[in-house]
């Protein structure tokens, strides 16, 4: 069981750039979450999806899109990179319901926009 | 509007002494709380949790607190040791407005340091 993984690890932008920060689950968890941490700061939830096919907007959705189009998989995508979202994303998933709540999380990855 | 808050942004201990890490939130439909520690170029990882319906939960050397008329939670470690400096966030489930998936919302993360 590999868990959460993200990829790329670490990613340096230009403005105006676009990519899509990958998250894939293998734990056949049915809700798969993104945050974003800034420095001294907790995580923010950007977007989330509770299955294939649904996502919904969390607290920061603002420059970001997402699909969801099988139960692994939940890419991030940044269309026109801006200098306020650098930060480091971390990708989650856990089972569904809401009996436990433990989410589980992916390694980050940091990304600076210049 | 933070509706979790941890307002030590850092904690500095001896080994083998308590450490008492503490949280406060405003919104009181959260009915869930959990405690994820982080080690650097890590995930956030799940240390212990607690229902809203009880107020105190024990793991090993791991004990949380939850005091609902406060509005109030606390982590205890003891003893503390070298390897358990991380940081340490709170989180909530539950609100007004959560209708489904099972969000968290953070608190801002304290540093703890263990020192030997």
């Amino acid at each position: 069981n590999a868990g959460v993984t993200q990829t790329p690890k670490f990613r340096i932008l230009k403005i105006g750039q676009s990519m899509t920060l990958q998250c894939t689950q293998d734990m056949n968890h049915n809700y798969m979450y993104w945050y974003r941490q800034d420095p001294g700061m907790g995580l923010k939830l950007i977007y989330y999806s509770v299955g294939a096919g649904i996502t919904d907007k969390g607290e920061v959705p603002n420059g970001y899109n997402v699909s969801r189009s099988t139960t692994e998989d939940f890419p991030l995508r940044l269309e026109l990179a801006a200098p306020s979202q650098t930060s480091v994303y971390f990708c989650a998933s856990k089972i569904s319901g809401t009996g436990l709540s433990e989410q589980y999380f992916g390694p980050g990855t940091r990304l600076t926009v210049t | 509007d933070q509706q979790v808050k941890q307002n030590s942004p850092s904690l500095s201990v001896q080994e083998g002494r308590i450490s008492i890490l503490n949280c406060d939130y405003t919104n009181s439909m959260f009915d869930y709380f959990l405690w994820y520690k982080k080690y650097p170029a890590e995930g956030p990882t799940f240390l212990i949790s607690i229902s809203s319906i009880k107020d105190k939960n024990e793991d090993g050397r791991f004990t949380v607190f939850l005091n609902k008329s406060a509005k109030h939670l606390s982590l205890h470690i003891v003893p503390s040791q070298p390897g358990d400096s991380a940081v340490y966030f709170c989180a909530a489930k539950g609100g007004v407005g959560e209708t489904s998936g099972s969000r968290l919302t953070f608190g801002e993360g304290t540093q703890l340091t263990v020192n030997p």
